[in-house]
């Protein structure tokens, strides 16, 4: 079946770092990819998605990549900072009958200043 | 533009006891989708309504019901309360129908936590 695979966390940076939070999906067909962030105490929120191969998701600072032939989706940002501590969490949905999205385990970062 | 609601905040209930969880999904939006998240398991869906209709299920026994009313609100009952059934239920709604196809997003509320002693 379908799968998503985070990186294990937690990811401990200093501010202004660079960061990259590993996703690989296994999946039939083309996925629409999703990553979602959960601020501490809050329910979900969308950063950003790619719904096709070679697609760029950007928001807020933040990019991935929809990379077909290596099944990937990396999250990346230049510069973080504090209030980006949070888990974050991949995701992908198949646009046929069941649109239900699948997660990964969630990855939690923690930027210190 | 009201994001999608959720209540209770905080529902505790004892073994066996019944819990009911509900959901208002944005103006506009008629999917409501719903998802668990339990520590240790991360999240994972439990069902899907659309136009007042289960469209989906996710792997979790009957117990876990749910309806779609016609203002597109939903409501998540849980029977027979087990204690493993703690955890953090989140509703996110979506566009319908031909909407759905050219502009996938869920949106999620910010979830009831259910604690079963």
């Amino acid at each position: 079946g379908d799968s998503v695979t985070q990186m294990e966390g937690p990811v401990t940076l200093s501010e202004e770092a660079f960061l990259t939070i590993n996703c690989t999906y296994t999946a039939t067909g083309y996925p629409s990819l999703f990553w979602y962030v959960q601020y501490p105490g809050e329910g979900l929120q969308l950063l950003l998605k790619a719904t096709k191969a070679d697609d760029k998701g950007s928001n807020k600072g933040f990019e991935a990549t929809y990379r077909k032939e290596t099944t990937s989706f990396h999250l990346e940002k230049g510069s973080v900072q504090v209030s980006d501590s949070a888990v974050y969490f991949c995701a992908l949905a198949r646009m046929d009958s069941s649109y239900k999205l699948i997660f990964g385990s969630g990855t939690r970062l923690l930027v210190r200043p | 533009e009201a994001g999608v609601t959720q209540s209770p905040t905080h529902l505790i209930k004892t073994r066996g006891q019944q819990a009911t969880l509900r959901c208002s999904p944005i103006s506009g939006h008629t999917s409501v989708y719903w998802y668990q998240q339990a520590l240790g398991l991360g999240l994972q869906f439990l069902l899907w309504y659309d136009e007042g209709e289960e469209r989906n299920r996710g792997n979790f026994p009957p117990r876990f019901s749910g309806r779609q009313f016609p203002n597109y609100s939903s409501e998540l009952n849980v029977n027979a309360l087990e204690l493993e059934d703690s955890a953090l239920y989140l509703c996110a709604s979506s566009f319908g129908g031909l909407a759905r196809i050219s502009s996938y997003e869920q949106y999620f509320g910010p979830g009831t936590r259910l604690t079963v002693t």
